[in-house]
């Protein structure tokens, strides 16, 4: 089954960008995989998923500032003109044929 | 506009059972797969269970399989979540979840269970 990996913590500035990542496991890179955000005290919010390529489906209301990119196992996520309301939880997500895993979470802070 | 809102959640001895509760509306219920998705005090999120459209197949995680069954009705639009035995640490916000393939996903605002005596 896949393993997905997140950095624990990231940081940036007000206003600046931050590109977030998700690495597949072996002789998974060409799986679809999904972003999602949890600020806090809240449920999550689906933002997007992509797959090798491209962003397939982006989540409702989700501004613009986020965006998707992928480079082999790896899954990006950008968040351009940070605001302080992007300060949250990031997870992505993936499945098999029987099974669906969550990565660790990126706690990212706006500084 | 989507909306997942979970219900049937509480305070539960240790060896008792829940059954989980999941309202769907504002897309074709029918046509989307479902998951039960967890979230343990201050963990990460885990996946519990995956039902396909029709009913069949269903996925359950190794944590839960055999205790917890997921179950849908299509006509009344809703998501289930029958859950046995439980245990402290089946204590946890759980969420019910769309799933994020083609199409996107949706999460509801979860209903926390606590299992304590």
């Amino acid at each position: 089954q896949p393993v997905l990996t997140q950095s624990s913590s990231a940081s940036a500035s007000l206003g600046s960008s931050v590109k977030l990542t998700c690495t597949l496991s072996s002789g998974h890179s060409n799986y679809l995989i999904a972003w999602h955000q949890q600020q806090p005290g809240k449920a999550p919010r689906f933002l997007m998923n992509l797959d090798d390529n491209r962003v397939n489906d982006k989540g409702s209301g989700v501004p613009d500032r986020f965006s998707g990119s992928s480079s082999g196992a790896d899954r990006y996520l950008t968040i351009s003109n940070l605001q302080s309301e992007d300060e949250a939880d990031y997870y992505c997500e993936t499945w098999d044929t029987d099974t669906w895993v969550f990565g660790g979470g990126t706690k990212l802070t706006v500084l | 506009e989507v909306l997942l809102v979970e219900s049937g959640g509480g305070l539960v001895q240790p060896g008792g059972s829940l059954r989980l509760s999941c309202a769907a509306s504002g897309f074709i219920f029918s046509n989307y797969e479902m998951n039960w998705v967890r979230q343990a005090p201050g963990k990460g999120l885990e996946w519990i269970a995956y039902i396909a459209t029709s009913g069949s197949p269903m996925y359950h995680a190794d944590s839960v399989r055999g205790r917890f069954t997921i179950s849908r009705d299509n006509v009344k639009n809703s998501l289930h979540l029958h859950m046995n035995s439980l245990r402290a640490d089946d204590t946890a916000i759980y969420y019910c979840a769309r799933h994020s393939g083609y199409g996107g996903g949706y999460w509801g605002q979860g209903t926390l269970v606590t299992v304590s005596s």
